[in-house]
């Protein structure tokens, strides 16, 4: 079990450029969730794969964002146009789905900074 | 919005037992209650989860009335390590997916001191 793993740790960009974030999932996890987070509040759900079916999307996650999951793998969220309001840690998660006792597996996040 | 509320931040000290309650006053049926943990610059860490009475594992215990309104994380003798940012969450089971949608809040923030 290597852990859920994110590239980059960090990424600065300036407003207004494309930015694309990486998660690997544990392998045998089907379950993948984007959350967000800034400083001083909880992670804040952006939306979550099973498989390579995007089951759901928060509110939050703009036209601006997409997130993908080809073959229900690793998993890449993009941020198109950034905003300085982008700035946050953007945290994956993924759990393999066991009836009701779902944990989820955090990795470091990438910690995104717009100029 | 958030359906669990716990305090803001607590200090303790190297050594005593700590115990953190989180209250959920709407929880529903399928609820699970979890726990987790976070430290800075790093995504939050599973600590432990229950449905009702006490749930005891290598690092924390976790105690549930019967009518599951609230719940307190115990932690004994916390050490300085222990400083971390602990999240209470509840569990809302969603359709046949069985879909989580986890609603983190602004956790309790534990200071361990020596």
């Amino acid at each position: 079990d290597t852990g859920v793993s994110q590239n980059p740790r960090h990424k600065i960009t300036k407003r207004g450029q494309n930015v694309t974030f990486r998660c690997d999932p544990i392998s045998e996890h089907n379950r993948l969730y984007w959350y967000r987070q800034t400083l001083g509040q909880g992670p804040e759900f952006l939306t979550y794969f099973q498989n390579e079916a995007q089951l759901e999307k928060s509110r939050l996650l703009s036209d601006r964002f997409s997130a993908e999951r080809p073959k229900g793998s690793f998993s890449t969220l993009e941020i198109q146009r950034t905003e300085q309001g982008d700035s946050a840690m953007y945290l994956c998660a993924s759990s393999l789905s066991v009836a009701t006792n779902e944990k989820l597996f955090f990795g470091s996040g990438t910690q995104l900074s717009v100029l | 919005l958030a359906k669990t509320t716990q305090p803001i931040s607590m200090d303790s000290y190297e050594g005593q037992e700590v115990n953190i309650t989180c209250s959920h006053n709407n929880i529903a049926t399928n609820d699970y209650i979890t726990w987790y943990q976070q430290f800075p610059s790093q995504g939050p860490r599973f600590i432990i989860q229950g449905y009702k009475t006490k749930v005891t594992n290598e690092v924390a215990s976790l105690f549930i009335p019967a009518d599951r309104k609230s719940s307190t994380l115990s932690l004994p003798r916390v050490s300085l390590s222990d400083t971390a940012v602990y999240y209470c969450l509840v569990g809302d089971i969603r359709g046949n997916t069985g879909f989580q949608k986890l609603v983190f809040g602004t956790g309790t923030r534990l200071l361990v001191s020596p």
